[in-house]
């Protein structure tokens, strides 16, 4: 089973409120990531996860909060985004060392309004 | 210059063609190489993943590295309408997968 699970599927949210995305993995991976996807072009990494630890934050802004709080679930936390961050979330897992080719789930598509 | 780059197309093929989606990179500590596949408004799947130089084969799709030129193809044969979507290629740099643009196929029948 090569599968990572996103929720929700679709989001709209205004730039006051507060919402979370969720990724589940359950292929044993270690290292968990978030993307993000604008539309007609490749997801831009914005945080790694190894071993539940934040490895890499690729300067993104705080109004992304990712959390890693078990080996199988990812969440991002949003607060206070700008319409320019409407895009497609995608949630990412792999192995670590060795063949660690990286698993998508089908993405989060938020629209802030 | 980008890192890797990918001709975005679009590229339209009859059913049957054989397609060559194609990327060259510029970094040559890149050893591992993947190409994804994108239907739109869909997550990446992953299509092939190879090491080095070299060919791999999977069904209908042809993956060659040449590490070299600083190259790598993906073959499909037989095409499908079923195969229209984005190719992404995407290598790995340490934890991080650095994607080429995409090129969106389309395949009418």
């Amino acid at each position: 089973d090569t599968e990572v699970t996103q929720t929700p599927k679709h989001l709209v949210m205004g730039m006051t409120n507060k919402k979370s995305l969720k990724c589940e993995q359950h292929m044993g991976h270690r290292a968990m990531y978030w993307y993000k996807q604008k539309a007609k072009k490749p997801p831009e990494l914005m945080f790694v996860y190894s071993y539940e630890k934040l490895s890499i934050n690729e300067s993104v802004p705080s109004r992304f909060s990712p959390e890693c709080p078990n080996s199988s679930l990812l969440n991002l936390h949003l607060h206070a985004l700008q319409p320019e961050d409407s895009a497609l979330y995608l949630c990412a897992s792999s192995q670590r060392g060795g063949r660690n080719e990286q698993f998508f789930g089908p993405g989060t598509r938020l629209t802030v309004l | 210059q980008k890192e890797v780059e990918q001709d975005p197309g679009p590229l339209s093929v009859p059913e049957g063609a054989i397609v060559s989606l194609n990327c060259t990179y510029s970094n040559s500590a890149f050893q591992y190489f993947m190409w994804y596949r994108q239907y739109s408004r869909k997550g990446p799947e992953l299509l092939m993943y190879t090491y080095s130089s070299g060919n791999k084969e999977d069904g209908r799709f042809t993956a060659q590295v040449d590490k070299s030129s600083k190259y790598i193809s993906l073959f499909i044969r037989d095409s499908q309408p079923s195969d229209s979507a984005t190719y992404l290629c995407a290598m790995r740099d340490t934890d991080k997968l650095i994607f080429g643009t995409g090129t969106r196929l389309q395949v009418f029948p």
